[in-house]
């Protein structure tokens, strides 16, 4: 099944730094790759997300990459801010689009 | 406000006994989406429904069962509690496969 590997476990930047997490999916026909930010105690928030026919979206401070040859998308955060201090997670849906498997995680610490 | 209403926030029980985690999806939605969250831990998927009719199932026990009714709303039961099942719960909903997914606020189990 659907496998997705998400590096590192745990990032520390100093605030306006930029930060880069990585994941990487097993499933080839995986077309949808959703990045979620889950603050402390609170639910996931979907912050960008992605599909297999576009290299890259942006969105103000973030921005996705993905490179489906070699099944790898990253999570670019510019200008990093306190408040972005938060676990982030990606995800890929796997053949079908129903199942959604989700990353590790990676904590994020935005140093003032 | 994501739209998905969870009830109830919080559940204490002690093993062996059963619980029902019921979830509301925003208006429209048709898939919902079970997860379970242990603490500080990733998010398992669990199984998915749409339109009432089950989809995908991931790593649920045995003892795990669900179901959505044709008002669109999900109920996940848990029986034969352990220890370890003690986690947050989370349900989330979407238009349909490979959508954005929006997640409530969870309900939180503990097993005493």
């Amino acid at each position: 099944g659907e496998n997705v590997e998400q590096h590192p476990s745990t990032l520390s930047v100093q605030e306006g730094d930029s930060a880069v997490i990585k994941c990487t999916y097993s499933d080839s026909a995986s077309n949808y790759f959703p990045w979620y930010k889950q603050e402390l105690g609170k639910r996931p928030q979907l912050i960008i997300d992605i599909r297999s026919n576009v290299g890259e979206k942006k969105d103000q401070r973030i921005a996705v990459t993905l490179n489906k040859t070699a099944k790898h998308f990253s999570l670019h955060i510019t200008e990093t801010q306190p408040e972005d201090s938060a676990v982030y997670f990606c995800a890929a849906t796997d053949t079908g689009g129903f199942k959604t498997i989700f990353g590790a995680g990676t904590r994020l610490f935005v140093k003032a | 406000d994501s739209g998905v209403t969870q009830t109830p926030k919080h559940l204490i029980t002690a093993t062996g006994q059963r619980v029902t985690l019921r979830c509301s999806p925003r208006s429209g939605d048709l898939s919902v989406y079970w997860y379970q969250q242990s603490l500080d831990q990733g998010l398992q998927f669990l199984i998915q429904y749409y339109n009432g009719e089950e989809r995908a199932k991931g790593n649920i026990l045995e003892r795990f069962s669900a179901q959505q009714f044709p008002d669109l709303h999900s109920e996940l039961n848990l029986s034969s509690l352990e220890l370890g099942d003690s986690a947050l719960y989370f349900c989330a909903s979407s238009v349909g496969h490979d959508q954005p997914q929006h997640f409530g606020d969870g309900t939180r189990l503990s097993i005493l």
